[in-house]
């Protein structure tokens, strides 16, 4: 049984640098979503995907971060041009369509860490 | 809009001993709540869900919670504390009837459990 894969684990980037993160669902979860989550915090949502369509974005989700599902597989998040206010941890989560309550399953974090 | 207080950030007890964390939650309907469980540098995961079908929930690891409508509460219990239990703790809500969307969360409760 496999559960949300993410990767990498840990990156430590210095400020202006881009970073990727990469999440692979459950295999036959069709929805994805993208969190993050600063130290004491909640996770803050930051956009979900229902198969390859990206359905929702936050306005926490500035200009200088996109995500894609391209074959409505696993998801890259992508960061421009990072900051130090990006340090956190993004956490992935997916679900499967048509469950009443539609509770995420959660993988287990890519932590950023900006210099 | 909907969203959850969880009142006390940090919560103590002694093993044995009676864990209480508290979540309150705003909603023009009623909603589905969640309690999620974090570990140290894992991701989440799902403790209980609440889905109207009934006001006492049982959950894993021997907690359960219950929903109170006129309260607007929806309080995270366990009769007697473990080690195991040290984590932080999330409360998060989802309206019914849009089951794509995102979880909210809130900020969390870290429980402590001394010897």
């Amino acid at each position: 049984d496999t559960g949300v894969s993410q990767n990498p684990r840990h990156k430590i980037t210095k400020r202006g640098q881009n970073v990727t993160f990469r999440c692979d669902p459950i295999s036959e979860h069709n929805r994805l979503y993208w969190y993050r989550q600063t130290l004491g915090q909640g996770p803050e949502f930051l956009t979900y995907f229902q198969n390859e369509a990206q359905l929702e974005k936050s306005r926490l989700l500035s200009d200088r971060f996109s995500a894609e599902r391209p074959k409505g597989s696993f998801s890259t998040l992508e960061i421009q041009r990072t900051e130090q206010g990006d340090s956190a941890m993004y956490l992935c989560a997916s679900s499967l369509s048509g469950t009443v309550t539609g509770e995420l399953f959660f993988g287990e974090g890519s932590r950023l860490t900006v210099l | 809009a909907q969203s959850v207080t969880q009142l006390g950030s940090h919560v103590s007890v002694s093993e044995g001993a009676l864990v209480l964390l508290r979540c309150n939650y705003s909603s023009s309907v009623p909603p589905y709540l969640f309690w999620y469980v974090q570990y140290p540098n894992q991701g989440l995961q799902l403790l209980l869900k609440y889905t109207s079908a009934a006001t006492l929930v049982k959950g894993i690891n021997g907690f359960e919670a219950e929903f109170k409508k006129s309260e607007t509460s929806f309080h995270l219990t366990k009769p007697s504390a473990h080690m195991s239990d040290a984590a932080e703790y999330f409360c998060a809500v989802r309206t019914p009837g849009q089951a794509g969307t995102a979880l909210i969360f809130g900020k969390g409760t870290t429980l402590s459990v001394s010897s």
